[in-house]
């Protein structure tokens, strides 16, 4: 059993680039979201979906893009990075919004 | 909009017990939730209070007081293993409780 599944676990980019973060779940879930964790800050929340094709910004959206075409994928798009993005992102479903969350392990991202 | 306050560090011995509070203020409310995150992991689910009350699960408990918009998670028979930091968490109310907002975290350090 997956569960939640982030890829790449890694990553590093140049100030400009862009990026597509993975997020796959094996539950049928319909809820799912981002977020970022920077020291001292918790979590922050960047966008989630309530269902297929439905999204909704959260605290901090600002310079990512979401889409929810399947009820498994929910990917997360850096449009072009800024050192500013580096932080640890944690993608997170649930069966429904009222649900615990399950959070994949975590994507590192360092943008120089 | 929502806020949530907790202790930024707590620390104890094996075998005490500790509490760690969270108060908030939201414009809804939907239930407070602890997560619990080990240094490197993945946020995980520990407990969740809709009504006044306290909640055991073991050797965790969570307390609500609705009225005074406060909550804690009390850890009993603390063990090395439950170094960690904890979350409480809230649902944002201008979203339709769609979406879990976090505190910044307590980061819990256990000596022996």
């Amino acid at each position: 059993n997956a569960g939640v599944t982030q890829t790449p676990k890694f990553q590093v980019l140049k100030t400009g680039q862009s990026m597509t973060l993975q997020c796959a779940q094996d539950m049928n879930h319909e809820y799912m979201s981002w977020y970022r964790q920077d020291p001292g800050m918790g979590l922050r929340l960047i966008h989630y979906s309530v269902g297929a094709g439905i999204t909704d910004q959260g605290e901090v959206p600002n310079g990512y893009n979401v889409s929810r075409s399947t009820t498994e994928d929910f990917p997360l798009r850096l449009l072009s990075a800024a050192p500013s993005q580096t932080s640890v992102y944690f993608c997170a479903s649930a069966t429904d919004y009222n649900s615990p969350l399950h959070f994949g392990n975590g994507t590192r991202l360092t943008v120089t | 909009g929502q806020s949530l306050e907790q202790p930024s560090e707590v620390t104890a011995v094996e075998g005490a017990i500790v509490q760690i509070n969270c108060t908030y203020q939201t414009s809804g409310f939907y239930g407070l939730s602890w997560y619990q995150q080990h240094d490197g992991g993945a946020p995980t689910f520990l407990s969740y209070n809709a009504l006044d009350g306290l909640e055991e699960t073991g050797r965790f408990s969570s307390f609500l007081s609705r009225s005074d918009s406060y909550g804690y998670l009390l850890l009993q028979e603390l063990q090395m293993k439950d170094s960690a930091s904890y979350f409480c968490a809230v649902r944002d109310n201008n979203q339709a409780g769609t979406a879990l907002i976090f505190g910044k975290g307590t980061t819990l350090s256990v000596s022996s």
